[in-house]
């Protein structure tokens, strides 16, 4: 299994310009979740999905962003227009959903700057 | 709203000096409690999933235990691939879904 797959891994863009992030979860997995990494907050939740379906999006900071997840094999977040303070790294992770606790596995990250 | 906080934010040791990270947590049902290890530039990596107070998990040189109100990540005679930086995150029975609320972790360094 190749894991959950992010692209791209590093972004640099220009303030005002818009931003795509891309993710494939595991196959099998039924939830996904993208997360947001900095020195000074951690990881915090942006938003997660259950069979495709929004449930969660109180995490999103505001209208600037929006996700999408299409189909179980594909997702994307993005920022329209960028601002500095987004950036950060931005991780996408999957997990399968069933009774008790389900761990979640981490794609490696997209690193975004926006200058 | 689940809170993770954790301490201390940052811990060097040296190689074969054991020590202890510790988790403190609230939440409303605790559905599991996770540790995860990150290294540089790569995504969290799944270490322990801890379900209940009393509960403990090993492996190799690392120690998880569990309380009703926090975790310890114990590591013993740690070695210098052990650095990296501990994230500890709860997983709570309301709200839905399987959504991990993490620490801001610790980095630990090693040093020969």
């Amino acid at each position: 299994d190749a894991g959950v797959i992010q692209s791209p891994r590093h972004e640099v863009t220009e303030m005002g310009q818009e931003v795509t992030l891309r993710c494939k979860p595991i196959s099998g997995h039924n939830s996904l979740f993208w997360y947001r990494q900095t020195m000074m907050r951690g990881l915090e939740l942006l938003i997660y999905f259950n069979n495709n379906v929004p449930i969660d999006d109180s995490g999103m900071p505001e209208d600037r962003f929006s996700a999408k997840m299409p189909n179980a094999s594909f997702s994307t977040l993005k920022i329209q227009p960028s601002e500095p303070r987004d950036s950060a790294v931005y991780f996408c992770a999957s997990s399968s959903t069933g009774f008790g606790a389900n761990v979640l596995t981490f794609g490696a990250g997209s690193r975004l700057t926006v200058l | 709203e689940d809170q993770v906080t954790q301490s201390p934010e940052a811990l060097r040791l040296q190689e074969g000096e054991s020590s202890s990270l510790n988790c403190s947590y609230t939440v409303s049902g605790l559905r599991g409690l996770f540790w995860y290890r990150q290294d540089p530039g790569k995504g969290p990596e799944f270490l322990f999933t801890l379900y209940s107070a009393g509960e403990e998990k090993e492996k190799e040189r690392l120690k998880a235990t569990l309380t009703k109100k926090e975790s310890f990540l114990h590591i013993t005679a740690p070695k210098p691939e052990d650095s990296a930086t501990y994230l500890c995150a709860v997983q709570g029975v309301t709200g839905g879904g399987n959504k991990l609320t993490f620490g801001t972790g610790t980095q630990l360094k090693v040093e020969l």
